[in-house]
């Protein structure tokens, strides 16, 4: 069974522009999560997507935003880019998320570079 | 607020030694602790995981000890081998899939 992949592996961006990620999950999983890691801040939860709705969302501004579509894939997408979201952004997916114990697993991420 | 610290932020251990990740959380509503590892350009992995009913859980040369009282983790890496040079994150959650994080501990095992 394939994991999760995401796409593109590496990026860079200037300033003002935007980026879209995309994250596939492993076949049967409907939950995608997004997460950002930076040195600084570390892990941090950015927003759930279960069924086409978002169930959660982190403490994100509104320039972060995602999507999941009818086949469980899901976007991300980050608008009018600044400096400081250079990071490895990371999907995970997992069978569902009523349950605390669900297993998370992680694709190798997106590394974002805005200049 | 970080609700999940981690110490130390990097440790050095020998080959064959004991390795040491301690945790500590705030929230009472987290009622799943798992135990991430992650290399260098990959994602973290889930090594282990622990419900707070549980004082301690063992796979392989990897334990978590759990104190519900004093909201304290910690994960004990046997017989530490060069192949286990990571960085292994603590984590919490409650019902939903908002994993937070520790900040991390950067191993290394030298040969």
């Amino acid at each position: 069974k394939a994991g999760v992949t995401q796409t593109p592996r590496y990026l860079i961006k200037t300033r003002g522009q935007q980026v879209t990620l995309s994250c596939s999950p492993i076949s049967g999983h409907r939950s995608v999560s997004w997460y950002q890691q930076t040195p600084g801040q570390g892990l941090q939860f950015l927003f759930e997507y279960f069924s086409e709705t978002q169930r959660n969302k982190g403490n994100f501004p509104g320039r972060f935003s995602g999507r999941q579509f009818s086949n469980s894939r899901s976007e991300m997408n980050v608008s009018t880019l600044e400096l400081g979201d250079s990071a490895l952004y990371l999907c995970a997916s997992s069978l569902d998320s009523t349950r605390s114990n669900e297993k998370l697993f992680f694709g190798s991420g997106t590394q974002l570079s805005v200049l | 607020q970080q609700q999940v610290k981690q110490s130390p932020q990097s440790l050095i251990v020998q080959k064959g030694g004991i390795s040491i990740i301690n945790c500590a959380y705030e929230n009472t509503a987290f009622d799943y602790f798992p135990w991430y590892q992650q290399f260098p350009g990959k994602g973290p992995a889930l090594l282990i995981a622990i419900r707070p009913d549980v004082s301690e859980k063992k796979e392989g040369r990897f334990t978590i000890s759990f104190n519900k009282s004093a909201k304290q983790f910690s994960l004990h890496i046997m017989d530490s081998q060069p192949g286990d040079s990571a960085t292994y994150f603590c984590a919490a959650k409650a019902a939903g899939n908002k994993l937070t994080f520790g900040g991390g501990t950067r191993v290394l095992v030298k040969p």
